[in-house]
């Protein structure tokens, strides 16, 4: 099946240091993929959405500035955490989204990355 | 303003019952909803996804149902194993076109001894 991969796993970082993760579809292409923040005992809430050769497009709240995504190709999609600070602390994960056809209209499903848990002291 | 609730934070059943989760929507009109498992420390893994024509999905021991009068999804495991304990998840596409954003519940943990 589809697989979504992610680097690092984890990280510790300092204090306004910049950080980047990497999401990467192994066997599949994806236009568009997805960046999630989860803290402990939430749920995943929507970072921004990544697309392939144009701006991501950023979920109300989150500083684009801060968070940058670059999806440069339709395999690779790169999240850069700058100037980290320890409420950056969390655990982030991508998706890329599968379509699946269906009789009444398409719908998809996600493929998600393992996570990256990011610690900033 | 829109919702997308899973009542119990933590389900705690023995090995061999089934259990039984909740997922209950409002504000939106989900043309399909889906639900992932996800373990400590990793990504959601995706399990079913059932449309609004359809009342009920089924996947080996996980069966799910779709009321949409109701704006309410039941997730069932049967003869659960320990080895079912992990959050579950429900989640839908606000958008209800492919290739858009998911919204997630908060989870219900599940925990089955034996």
């Amino acid at each position: 099946g589809a697989v979504v991969s992610q680097h690092p796993s984890w990280v510790i970082c300092k204090s306004g240091t910049s950080v980047k993760i990497e999401c990467r579809s192994l066997d599949f292409q994806a236009t568009t993929m997805f960046w999630y923040r989860q803290f402990p005992k939430q749920s995943l809430m929507l970072m921004a959405t990544s697309n392939e050769g144009s701006k991501a497009t950023y979920e109300q709240g989150v500083e684009k500035d801060k968070f940058l995504i670059n999806h440069a190709s339709l395999t690779l999609s790169t999240l850069t955490v700058t100037s980290a600070h320890p409420e950056d602390s969390s655990f982030y994960i991508c998706s890329a989204p599968i379509l699946l056809a269906g009789r009444v209209g398409q719908s998809d499903t996600q493929y998600f990355g393992p996570g990256t848990r990011l610690t900033v002291l | 303003s829109q919702k997308i609730e899973q009542n119990s934070e933590a389900l705690n059943i023995q090995e061999g019952k089934t259990a039984t989760l909740t997922c209950n929507y409002t504000n939106y009109s989900p043309a399909y909803l889906q639900w992932y498992r996800q373990d400590p420390g990793r990504g959601p893994v995706f399990l079913l996804l059932i449309r609004e024509n359809e009342k009920e999905k089924r996947k080996e021991r996980l069966k799910v149902t779709f009321d949409t009068t109701l704006k309410q999804s039941l997730f069932h495991i049967t003869a659960s194993q320990p080895a079912d304990s992990a959050t579950y998840l429900c989640a839908l596409s606000p958008a209800n076109q492919a290739g858009t954003a998911l919204i997630f519940g908060k989870g219900t943990t599940l925990s089955v001894s034996s």
